[in-house]
């Protein structure tokens, strides 16, 4: 069975510029989950999917921004580029409606470089 | 929200040694996992545990939840277990319930 699927593996952006990232779930999961990691603040949720619905957001400003679709993948969207948004981006599946309630699978996450 | 430490921050090993890492959380939680990030970024979920004993192979965790702690025991390390480790919690408490993540143990693992 495939795993988490991200793509980009690597994106340059420069500030002011927007970025999509990409996420295709483990086949049979339906509750899609995102993470910004970045040295200073460790791993921070973002946001949590469930068959296309929003079910939780992190504290992120508004400029961050994600979407599921009707088969799993999800993508999130980030707008106005800043250089605090450098980061890797990782995506995760798990089996359960809740996030929380069934072990999560990470993808090889997306390197985001802003200059 | 809840608290999440883990400790030691950083460990270094000689290979064939034995570790422990701690993961302290402040509230009850729904469940535990236990992460493992290699030096290339990738996150591999090692453990799936709000309560008990599990193991697989050299690596084994354990979950108190009523006393909010959970151990990672690492036997007979090799330079591969190099990397950082990340227990998360599954926390519902109120209305805001997410996955909160520990800020690691870095551990290194020297031939």
């Amino acid at each position: 069975k495939a795993g988490v699927t991200q793509t980009p593996r690597y994106l340059i952006k420069t500030r002011g510029q927007q970025v999509t990232l990409s996420c295709s779930p483990i086949s049979g999961h339906r509750s899609v989950s995102w993470y910004q990691q970045t040295p200073g603040q460790g791993l921070q949720f973002l946001f949590e999917y469930f068959s296309e619905t929003q079910r939780n957001k992190g504290n992120f400003p508004g400029r961050f921004s994600g979407r599921q679709f009707s088969n799993s993948r999800s993508e999130m969207n980030v707008s106005t580029l800043e250089l605090g948004d450098s980061a890797l981006y990782l995506c995760a599946s798990s089996l359960d409606r809740w996030t929380y309630n069934s072990p999560l699978h990470f993808g090889n996450g997306t390197r985001l470089t802003v200059t | 929200g809840i608290q999440v430490e883990q400790s030691p921050p950083d460990l270094i090993l000689q290979e064939g040694a034995n570790s422990t890492l701690r993961c302290n959380f402040s509230d009850s939680v729904n469940n535990l996992q236990w992460f493992h990030q290699n030096p290339w970024g990738q996150l591999i979920n090692l453990f799936y545990i709000p309560s008990g004993t599990k193991q697989n192979g050299r690596l084994s965790a354990t979950t108190v939840a009523t006393e909010r702690y959970s151990l990672l025991y690492i036997s007979s390390s090799q330079t591969t277990d190099s990397g950082v480790y990340f227990c998360a919690v599954g926390y519902s408490g109120g209305s805001n319930y997410k996955l909160t993540f520990g800020k690691g143990t870095l551990l290194t693992v020297n031939p």
